[in-house]
């Protein structure tokens, strides 16, 4: 079946450093990608979103590549701010899944001032 | 712009009792799921429906029952609470055209069971 593997957490910067979460995932036929946040006491949240190889998704400051080659979907943004502490998720959607998504365990993102 | 809205935010049980969750979207979505998100893991799928009328089981369906009788409401019920239950739960819905479209999740209803 369908799984997502993301980096362990919980991860810690210092405001201004670069982040990566790395993802990597198992699927059938070619499904979509996508990252989520979930900040504290809220839903998910769409963070961005990847549909066939070589896409590069991208939303404020986070960028992901579709890379098929590898399997990944790996988050980076260059400058991390203290707002952006959250937990992130990786999931996919392939098809024939009725739309369903298949989430990666979440990694904690915390930015110190 | 309501989106996905789910009600209780928060609710207490005693084992044994029942209980529905509720959850309404005004985007006139076709498919709506029922996650669980337990402490540090990722979001299990408990139950989906791709239009109403039409429900099917996810990944951990047991000791819970969905209905779609519209398309905009699609409640969660416990029968028999347990402790295992206890759990974060999210309602989603997406639009039917295509497997890129996302997910839209409501802001959850934390339960526990004591």
């Amino acid at each position: 079946g369908d799984s997502v593997t993301q980096m362990e957490g919980p991860v810690t910067l210092s405001e201004e450093a670069f982040l990566t979460i790395n993802c990597t995932y198992t699927a059938t036929g070619y499904p979509s990608l996508f990252w989520y946040v979930q900040y504290p006491g809220e839903g998910l949240q769409l963070l961005l979103k990847a549909t066939k190889a070589d896409d590069k998704g991208s939303n404020k400051g986070f960028e992901a590549t579709y890379r098929k080659e590898t399997t990944s979907f790996h988050l980076e943004k260059g400058s991390v701010q203290v707002s952006d502490s959250a937990v992130y998720f990786c999931a996919l959607i392939s098809s024939g899944s009725a739309r369903q998504l298949t989430f990666g365990s979440g990694t904690q993102l915390t930015v110190l001032p | 712009n309501a989106g996905v809205t789910q009600t209780p935010k928060f609710r207490i049980l005693k084992i044994g009792q029942s209980m529905t969750l509720q959850c309404t979207q005004d985007m006139n979505h076709n498919y709506m799921y029922w996650y669980r998100q337990d402490p540090g893991m990722g979001l299990k799928l408990i139950y989906y429906s791709v239009g109403a009328g039409i429900t099917d089981k996810g990944e951990v369906p047991n000791g819970y029952n969905v209905s779609r009788s519209t398309t905009e409401d699609f409640p969660l019920r416990l029968e028999l609470a347990a402790p295992s239950q206890t759990s974060v739960y999210f309602c989603a819905s997406s639009s039917s055209d295509r497997i890129n479209q996302p997910q839209h999740f409501g802001d959850g209803t934390r339960l526990s069971i004591l």
